[in-house]
């Protein structure tokens, strides 16, 4: 059962539009990531908090900017979205406190850029 | 940098027989090992953590096995059925930076 949800599921969006992916979790986590997955590839992280107020970039370069207002919630804005941006993005997250909790995913938003 | 690597790519078998799935790293410190499945469209659900103090971890029919000294984990299937297709994953967290994950083995069985 998904205890972190991610809307929309799939977007189609033309250039230029500015756009915002939802991520929330309801397990009380610290700890919330965002990936970029391209097919056949493996998970690129692009952000990362660790609580709130708290905002980090990842090992690959992006676009996109998040935010951390409430534990709960952690959106990733693209301003202004280009072909380039066309991926799937999953949001996840992991208990605080402990290097060894699992990470928990939610089913991803698939964007296209057109 | 951590590098991780699954092979092979993509696996068909027949159902009944075990899987057998290699996932290897290039730096041997770390905290632990995390094996995912990924169903098409969709989030990773998590199968089994192992801790780098760990040299196994079973939960049913799923046993991951963890040789930190060689790079090495492998995670068995007992028994595939159809419904065990899928892409697997594998994510190293190394002692030092963030969880890196391996591009997968995509598993089909065959009724």
């Amino acid at each position: 059962e998904a205890d972190i949800y991610q809307t929309p599921r799939y977007l189609v969006i033309g250039t230029g539009k500015k756009i915002t992916l939802e991520c929330s979790q309801t397990m009380g986590h610290d700890k919330m990531y965002w990936y970029q997955q391209d097919p056949g590839m493996e998970l690129h992280l692009i952000h990362y908090s660790y609580g709130v107020n708290s905002t980090e970039k990842g090992d690959l370069s992006s676009e996109s900017t998040v935010s951390r207002i409430r534990t709960e919630h952690f959106p990733l804005t693209l301003e202004s979205a280009r072909p380039s941006h066309t991926s799937q993005y999953l949001c996840a997250s992991s208990a605080p406190g402990q290097t060894n909790s699992p990470l928990h995913f939610g089913n991803g938003t698939r964007l296209t850029v057109t | 940098k951590q590098e991780v690597t699954q092979i092979p790519a993509a696996l068909s078998v027949p159902e009944g027989e075990n899987l057998v799935l290699n996932c290897s790293f290039t730096d041997s410190a770390i905290y632990n090992l995390q094996w995912f499945r990924q169903d098409p469209g969709k989030g990773l659900t998590s199968l089994l953590l192992i801790q780098s103090s760990q040299r196994e971890q079973t939960s049913g029919r799923l046993n991951a096995s963890l040789d930190k000294s060689s790079g090495r984990s492998t995670l068995y299937i007992a028994a595939s059925q159809p419904g065990d297709s899928a892409t697997y994953l594998c994510a190293v967290r190394p002692s030092w930076g963030k969880l890196q994950f391996g591009a997968g083995t995509q598993v089909v069985v065959t009724p």
